[in-house]
Parts: structure tokens; C-alpha cells; sequence
């Protein structure tokens, strides 16, 4: 079973406006990473955010982690149509002996002019 | 794409037949992975490798087999494509692992006919 799993599933909204999406996982994590994927491309990392951290800024990203409640949240501010992409979050826990990375199934984000 | 260059970019086979996909790096980094991506289930890890010669499985390695005999190069072998391993397959390198930020390659579409 995944270890992330991004909520909601899809998300449209307009220009300008905020883009809020989250992340549940079940077990301990080392870290949690966000990464983006455009259509028909790689994907690229975003930003990390230790277990020992709490709110982490990028840009007009903003990553927050609460490992009390398991979860994690990526606000994109004054989003553009470029944002329009796959978020996926991604935890590290260390498991049968050494760190593994798991990916969530992804929230696609829509952003309209 | 970070000095990744996936080889194929798009293959069709037919069921039976062997397939390799490569994974070329220029950044000497010593983590190499493979993943496939389907719809719904994110990234799955196949196989990876932390060093020329050493490699380990993922969480969905039946049916593939992974070699690396340069730090540049992994390679990743379907001995007997099936339908089930349509999707598209990515690499992606790291310098110290999975507690820190995995570079993505292109991907490539494997169609399994």
C-alpha cells in the first residue's frame, strides 16, 4: 500500500488564486518530499522538508508538516497557468534496513487564465 | 533533465520478447533507480542500485532484471514483456540517496502489445 496519499485527487481553480493540496502517510518518516510533473515529463523535486521541521518556504511554495497528524500540505500562492502540472508528495522511512522513498498517486492541478 | 537521458523515448514490443531500457547519467552520482508509473498508482519502485555492480530490488521487481556495470550506465531488462508492463518507465539518480532530492529522467512509453 502507498505511504502518501495526496488529497484531493484533482483540483482546477483560477489564476491568482491559492492552490492548497495535502498529504496523508501512515508510518514514521525521515522526510517528505514534493515533486512536480508536468504532461509527458519527468518529475522534478520541489522541496524537502525534514520530520524535525515544520513550515518550509520556496518561492511562492509553502510546505508545512505536522507529524502528530501524519500529514503534510503544499500551498502554492497566486498561481499561474504554468503551475498547471501533477503534485506528488513522497516519504522517507527507514524500513528493512535502509531508507525508502514512496510516492503518492498525485493531485492534478489545474490552473486557468 | 539534470544530465539523464533515458533510451528509448518510445517503444512498442509485442508479448514475449526481451526489452532494455537505458539510463545514462553525467552527473556521477552513485544512486540509480528504476520506476514505473501507472495510472492511479504513482511511482513504483522497480529496481535500484547504489553502486557499480550492486543493485537491489524494488517493490514490483517480477519480470525485470537490472545491470550496472558503469557509474553512468543502468540498465533495465524485460525478459519476457507482457501486457502488464505497458507504462512509463523512469529513471532517476541521487547523490546521497533517498534522504535527499532524486533528478528524473524523460521517462519512456513501453506499449506491450
Amino acid at each position: 500500500s502507498q505511504q502518501g496519499e495526496e488529497d484531493p485527487q484533482a483540483l482546477s481553480i483560477q489564476e491568482g488564486e491559492n492552490a492548497t493540496m495535502n498529504c496523508s502517510y501512515k508510518t514514521s518518516i525521515n522526510n517528505l518530499q514534493w515533486y512536480r510533473q508536468n504532461s509527458g515529463r519527468g518529475l522534478v523535486h520541489l522541496i524537502l522538508i525534514r520530520s524535525n521541521e515544520r513550515e518550509k518556504h520556496s518561492g511562492r511554495l509553502r510546505v508545512t508538516l505536522d507529524t502528530s497528524k501524519k500529514s503534510s500540505s503544499l500551498l502554492i500562492t497566486a498561481s499561474r497557468a504554468a503551475d498547471t502540472a501533477s503534485y506528488f508528495c513522497a516519504t522517507v522511512g527507514f524500513s528493512g534496513g535502509y531508507n525508502k522513498l514512496i510516492f503518492g498517486a498525485g493531485t492534478r492541478l489545474a490552473v486557468h487564465p | 533533465d539534470a544530465g539523464i537521458t533515458q533510451s528509448p523515448r518510445h517503444k512498442v514490443t509485442e508479448t514475449g520478447t526481451p526489452v532494455t531500457l537505458r539510463c545514462h547519467q553525467t552527473e556521477n552520482h552513485r544512486y540509480m533507480y528504476w520506476y514505473r508509473q501507472d495510472p492511479g498508482h504513482g511511482l513504483r519502485l522497480i529496481h535500484y542500485s547504489y553502486g557499480v555492480k550492486d543493485t537491489d530490488k524494488g517493490e514490483v521487481s517480477d519480470g525485470y532484471s537490472v545491470s550496472r556495470s558503469k557509474t553512468e550506465d543502468f540498465l533495465l531488462t524485460l525478459e519476457s514483456a507482457t501486457s502488464s508492463q505497458t507504462s512509463v518507465y523512469f529513471c532517476a539518480i541521487s547523490e546521497k540517496g533517498e534522504i535527499e532530492k532524486l533528478f528524473f529522467g524523460s521517462g519512456t512509453q513501453l506499449s506491450v502489445l
